[in-house]
């Protein structure tokens, strides 16, 4: 079975100060991992779709990388409008439609 | 842009009541999704549609659960008898392919069984 595992569960980053998230996946046959933001009572957001090893895609101050057994979320300069609970998700895809496993989340909480 | 709507954003039943939530899909997508999140757990797989029928459906997907396309641009979920650890949040999906496509989430549907 597909598992996903977010870390931190947490991060309090003052403006400015970088950091990145991980995600670590147990799948059988990446088929593309995708990270959402979700924001209190909403649903997820898609930021990012990452298709195979190496692969690289940014959005302002968002840049997510993949490896062969996980990807991180790199936060440059965050402002406060960046906080967000950050969510990656794995396909399991079968004839017809694609099951999102999601890990846990990494809540970040970006202080003025 | 196109987005995913739906409706109730929060419904209120009493346990054994059926609910109903409702979703629009962004119009030219083929592939239909609904997924849960209970307060502080992980959103969570329910079930998958396409071509009018259920491709796929996890546990949590008993028979108290349905899902239906009544026309060309609705797709709901049924609970026929609600029970106290069906409250949730209901998120709504739609994507436009199978793979490698992104999908597109509602705001969620917030159903309380009291």
């Amino acid at each position: 079975e597909d598992q996903v595992t977010q870390s931190p569960e947490a991060l309090r980053l003052q403006e400015g100060e970088s950091s990145s998230l991980n995600c670590s996946y147990t799948v059988s046959g990446l088929r593309g991992l995708f990270w959402y933001r979700q924001d209190p009572g909403k649903g997820p957001e898609f930021l990012f779709t990452l298709y195979s090893a190496g692969e690289e895609k940014e959005k302002e101050r968002l840049k997510a990388t993949l490896t062969k057994k996980e990807s991180f979320l790199h936060i440059t300069a965050p402002k406060p409008e960046d906080s967000a609970t950050y969510l990656c998700a794995v396909p399991k895809v079968k004839a017809a439609g694609n099951k999102l496993t999601f890990g846990g989340g990494t809540r970040v909480l970006v202080k003025p | 842009e196109p987005e995913v709507t739906q409706t109730p954003s929060h419904q209120v039943t009493q346990m054994g009541q059926e609910v109903i939530l409702r979703c629009v899909p962004i119009s030219n997508h083929l592939y239909f999704y609904w997924y849960r999140q209970i307060l502080g757990q992980k959103v969570e797989f329910l079930v998958s549609f396409y071509n009018n029928e259920i491709s796929e459906k996890s546990e949590i997907f008993d028979d108290q659960f349905s899902v239906e396309r009544p026309d060309g641009s609705n797709f709901t979920l049924k609970i026929r008898s609600t029970k106290l650890e069906d409250s949730a949040m209901y998120f709504c999906a739609s994507s436009e392919g199978q793979v490698p496509y992104e999908q597109y989430f509602g705001p969620g549907t917030r159903l309380t069984v009291t």
